[in-house]
C-alpha cells in the first residue's frame, strides 16, 4: 500500500521559515517524480513544485520561486520542501503527490500569521 | 494550461446520474500519444484522491459507476448513479505539460 506522510507544518510568523517532509513507502520511490501541491482554506488546488526521480529537473510555481526549495533523498525515501520568507498567502494545506497525481498524502497545514 | 470546469455545483438526487465537464485551453495530447487528463475526488475533510487517469482509466479501487470520456480539449466525468459517499468536490487535472494544473472544482451534493 502506498503511503505518503507529510510533517513539519505549523504556525509561523510572516518572514519565517519551515521545512516540510514527506515520508514515502509502498512503492519504488527512487523511480518516481514527486510534487508538492497546496490548498488554501476553502480554495482549490495549486501546484507548488516538481522534482524528477534523480533531482536533475526541478520546477516551481511563480508564486514561490526564489523562496521555496524542493529536494529529495532517495535513500531515505523522503521528499522535502524548504520554505523561506513565508507570507500570509502561503497559508494552506500542503500535499505530497506522487508523479501525475496517483497518490496523495493527508497533508500538513501551514499557517502564516502574526 | 488553463483548466475550466462546469458546473460549479451539481445538486443530485441519490441514485441519479451526474456529469461534470472540463475544458482545457489547449490540446492535452502529449507527444507520446497519450492524453494526461485525470479526475480527482475530494470528500469533505479528506485529501484529494485519483479516480480517473488518461481520460478514462479507473484507478485502483474506484467503483465502475465513475467513468471518464473526451478528447483533445473537452472532457467529461460521469457518475452513473450517485451515492451518498460521492459527495465532495471533483477536480480535473492535466499532466500533459508541466506544471500540473487543475480545474476550479465542482461540488457534488445531494438534493
Amino acid at each position: 500500500e502506498v503511503q505518503l506522510v507529510e510533517s513539519g507544518g505549523g504556525l509561523i510568523q510572516p518572514g519565517g521559515s519551515l521545512r516540510l517532509s514527506c515520508a514515502a513507502s509502498g512503492f519504488t520511490f527512487r523511480t518516481y517524480s514527486m510534487n508538492w501541491v497546496r490548498q488554501a482554506p476553502g480554495k482549490g488546488l495549486e501546484w507548488v513544485s516538481y522534482i524528477n526521480s534523480g533531482s536533475s529537473t526541478i520546477f516551481y510555481a511563480d508564486s514561490v520561486r526564489g523562496r521555496f526549495t524542493i529536494s529529495r533523498d532517495n535513500a531515505k525515501t523522503s521528499l522535502y520542501l524548504q520554505m523561506n520568507s513565508l507570507r500570509v498567502d502561503d497559508t494552506a494545506v500542503y500535499y505530497c503527490v506522487r508523479d501525475q497525481g496517483y497518490d496523495w498524502g493527508q497533508g500538513t497545514l501551514v499557517t502564516v500569521s502574526s | 494550461i488553463v483548466m475550466t470546469q462546469t458546473p460549479l455545483s451539481s445538486p443530485v438526487t441519490l441514485g441519479q446520474p451526474a456529469s461534470i465537464s472540463c475544458n482545457s485551453s489547449q490540446s492535452l495530447v502529449h507527444s507520446d500519444g497519450n492524453t494526461y487528463l485525470s479526475w480527482l475526488q475530494q470528500r469533505p475533510g479528506q485529501p484529494p484522491r485519483l479516480l480517473i487517469y488518461k481520460i478514462s482509466s479507473r484507478f485502483s479501487g474506484v467503483p465502475d459507476r465513475f467513468s471518464g470520456s473526451g478528447a483533445g480539449t473537452d472532457f467529461t466525468l460521469k457518475i452513473s448513479r450517485v451515492e451518498a459517499e460521492d459527495v465532495g468536490v471533483y477536480y480535473c487535472m492535466q499532466a500533459t505539460q508541466s506544471p500540473l494544473t487543475f480545474g476550479g472544482g465542482t461540488k457534488v451534493e445531494i438534493k
